[in-house]
């Protein structure tokens, strides 16, 4: 398998454009992670699905963020409009199942610097 | 989620064995203790996890003390690919599906 694959690997907007971060989670996974990395505040989750519905989105900092998920395959954040302050990496994470000892598989992320 | 705690940095020097620690006072007996890694540049990646035996697997050993309330991550020779930062995480095995991401540990590895 080839992994989480995230598009794209890097991206520069300016303040005020629209942004799309997109995943593609291992096949067969039900489960699908979104999380951003900054160096003030670590690794934080954003919202993740099951089944391609939103089951937690408590971490989504604003309505400028939104995701979704229509099929088992790939699955999108979008950030409109995009601030200074979302520059951030932003990971794509599936598992099999979630809880307990079940892994999450990390892609390699989407370098996001807003201008 | 129980909280851990961790060294913000550690040192080793290349084929010396690493023992990186965890304190986890408060875990519960439902929590799994999970071990990830971020190698520079890249996403999280797994390393290990365990519930109340010590556990090892090809790239490293978990030792959990007996009464649960801290771990340790051992990388039997450490290799400059192994200089990451190192993250302890307790995941309940019912309640949580989520992974929380603490500070982690910073190892350094010099030849």
């Amino acid at each position: 398998d080839a992994g989480v694959i995230q598009s794209p690997r890097h991206e520069v907007t300016e303040m005020g454009q629209e942004v799309t971060l997109r995943c593609k989670p291992i096949s067969g996974h039900d489960y699908l992670f979104w999380y951003r990395q900054t160096m003030m505040r670590g690794l934080e989750l954003l919202i993740y699905f099951n089944n391609n519905v939103p089951i937690d989105d408590s971490g989504m900092p604003e309505d400028r963020f939104s995701a979704k998920m229509p099929n088992a395959s790939f699955s999108t954040l979008k950030i409109q409009p995009s601030e200074p302050r979302d520059s951030a990496v932003y990971f794509c994470a599936s598992s099999l199942f979630a809880g307990g000892p079940e892994t999450q598989y990390f892609g390699p992320g989407t370098r996001l610097l807003v201008l | 989620d129980a909280k851990t705690t961790q060294p913000n940095s550690m040192e080793s020097n290349e084929e010396e064995p690493v023992h990186l620690p965890c304190n986890h006072s408060t875990i519960s007996g439902t929590d799994y203790i999970h071990w990830y890694r971020q190698l520079p540049s890249q996403g999280p990646e797994y390393v290990i996890h365990g519930l109340t035996s010590n556990v090892n697997n090809r790239m490293a050993s978990l030792a959990i003390a007996e009464d649960r309330k801290s771990s340790t991550l051992i990388l039997h020779r450490a290799t400059l690919r192994d200089a990451a930062v190192y993250y302890c995480i307790l995941r309940d095995v019912i309640n949580t599906d989520k992974l929380i991401f603490g500070t982690g540990t910073r190892l350094q590895v010099f030849p």
